[in-house]
């Protein structure tokens, strides 16, 4: 069965420093992921995905994601982190069976200034 | 294009009531998809519909249902409400079912069930 872990509840990062959120995953066959993130009180935002091609993945907002596919992770980053990219995070795979999105529990990201 | 919107986006109910969640997908989107967001539980997938036909379904009891109509727009209808199913319910669209199209979120209806 797939299933997707964000191995940290919570990361904190001062403002202007790089940031990192975590997601492995476990799938049979191609994975297609991607991140959401949600403010308070707000639905989900797309930020980027990986289908097939270029590990390296550029998104909204100045974010990227590297897939790797030895390591079975899809890490989120930024170079230089905002106040505002303050949120909750979700990493998720789609099920390979249909298209439902199979979502990790979440990250929160707090950025200090 | 306008997102999707969901109405009503708060709503309260007492146990045992039936409540009907509605979803405007975003324009030209055919594929219509329901999750339900809770502390304990994370976000979950309910049900999924394209072309008026439900194409997939999660693990949630027969008292979840939902349907699409001609233009896309769907509905979700919870019956016989239990005090666990105070949950913040997700809409998203997307152009088709297939598997590498991106599914975009609605604001959600916050429902609390007394």
């Amino acid at each position: 069965a797939q299933s997707v872990a964000q191995p940290e509840d919570q990361v904190n990062v001062a403002e202007g420093n790089p940031l990192t959120v975590k997601c492995t995953y476990s799938v049979s066959g191609n994975p297609y992921l991607f991140w959401y993130v949600q403010y308070p009180n707000r639905g989900l935002q797309f930020l980027l995905k990986y289908i097939t091609g270029d590990n390296l993945v550029k998104g909204s907002y100045g974010f990227e994601a590297e897939f790797n596919k030895s390591q079975t992770s899809f890490h989120l980053k930024k170079p230089s982190a905002l106040v505002s990219d303050s949120a909750l995070y979700f990493c998720a795979v789609r099920d390979q069976a249909g298209t439902a999105l199979i979502f990790g529990k979440g990250t929160t990201l707090s950025v200090s200034s | 294009k306008a997102g999707v919107t969901q109405t009503p986006r708060y709503l309260i109910k007492t146990r045992g009531q039936q409540v009907t969640l509605s979803c405007s997908p975003i324009s030209g989107h055919r594929s219509v998809s329901w999750y339900q967001q809770t502390p304990g539980q994370g976000l979950q997938f309910l049900f999924e519909y394209f072309s008026e036909t439900q194409r997939n379904k999660g693990n949630f009891p027969g008292r979840f249902s939902g349907r699409q109509f001609s233009n896309s727009r769907s509905e979700m209808n919870v019956s016989t409400l239990e005090l666990g199913d105070s949950a913040l319910y997700l809409c998203a669209s997307s152009l088709s079912d297939r598997q590498q199209e991106t599914q975009y979120f609605g604001p959600g209806t916050r429902l609390l069930v007394l």
